[in-house]
């Protein structure tokens, strides 16, 4: 059975900071991966899609790499913004569920103070 | 594309009546999926469709719990007779399958059941 994990639950940096944001998976055998960020009282927000083919994804200040042998994946986040405050919360999709049933991390709660 | 819209935003019942979720996935999109999220256990997976069948009810949780999707442009998830356990926020979302493309979820449909 698949877990993916993410570590810490919550972080805290001043602005200007580069954010590291890790989720960890127990099956390497995943189609994609995603991160996505929710803010409070709202719905999730696809930020990057990693294809189990590709090591990286880069969206602006956002890139996120992936080791699926290892079965890692990190979220950087470049020179942080007091915008950048949220949950960040990754998900797999397995080879067996070509469907889209993802599987997510907890998240990691993230505060960026000014 | 006005985006995964799902009503209503804020629903507050007394234990025992009947609630009904209602969610507009993007068009062309052909499978959408119905989550609830907690504090206690984040994020849970309850029912899927594709092409507006249900492919896996696996994760609703119990029979009081019943989902509908008649056409390709709306789903309904139904809680008869809602209990107080039941309070979480209620989140559909939609993508393309298969192919695993990103999802995207729509703002939620927060639950309070006294």
């Amino acid at each position: 059975k698949q877990e993916v994990t993410q570590i810490p639950a919550a972080l805290s940096v001043p602005e200007g900071e580069n954010l590291v944001l890790n989720c960890s998976f127990t099956d390497s055998a995943i189609y994609n991966l995603q991160w996505f960020r929710q803010d409070p009282g709202k719905g999730l927000t696809s930020l990057l899609l990693i294809q189990s083919s590709q090591r990286e994804q880069t969206s602006g200040r956002l890139n996120a790499s992936l080791d699926k042998s290892s079965g890692r994946s990190t979220l950087y986040i470049a020179a942080s913004q007091p915008g950048d405050s949220a949950t960040y919360l990754c998900a797999v999709l397995m080879t067996t569920d070509s469907w889209g049933k993802l599987q997510f991390g907890a998240g990691t709660q993230v505060v960026v103070t000014p | 594309d006005a985006g995964v819209i799902q009503s209503p935003r804020h629903e507050v019942t007394e234990m025992g009546q009947e609630v009904t979720l209602r969610c507009k996935p993007i068009s062309g999109h052909n499978s959408l999926f119905w989550y609830r999220q907690t504090m206690m256990r984040g994020l849970e997976l309850l029912i899927y469709f594709n092409n507006n069948v249900p492919i896996d009810d696996s994760g609703m949780p119990e029979d009081r719990f019943s989902a509908k999707m008649p056409n390709a442009s709306f789903s309904t998830l139904k809680i008869q007779p809602s209990e107080p356990r039941d309070s979480a926020v209620y989140f559909c979302a939609s993508t393309t399958t298969p192919g695993g493309g990103e999802l995207f979820f729509g703002e939620g449909s927060r639950l309070t059941v006294l």
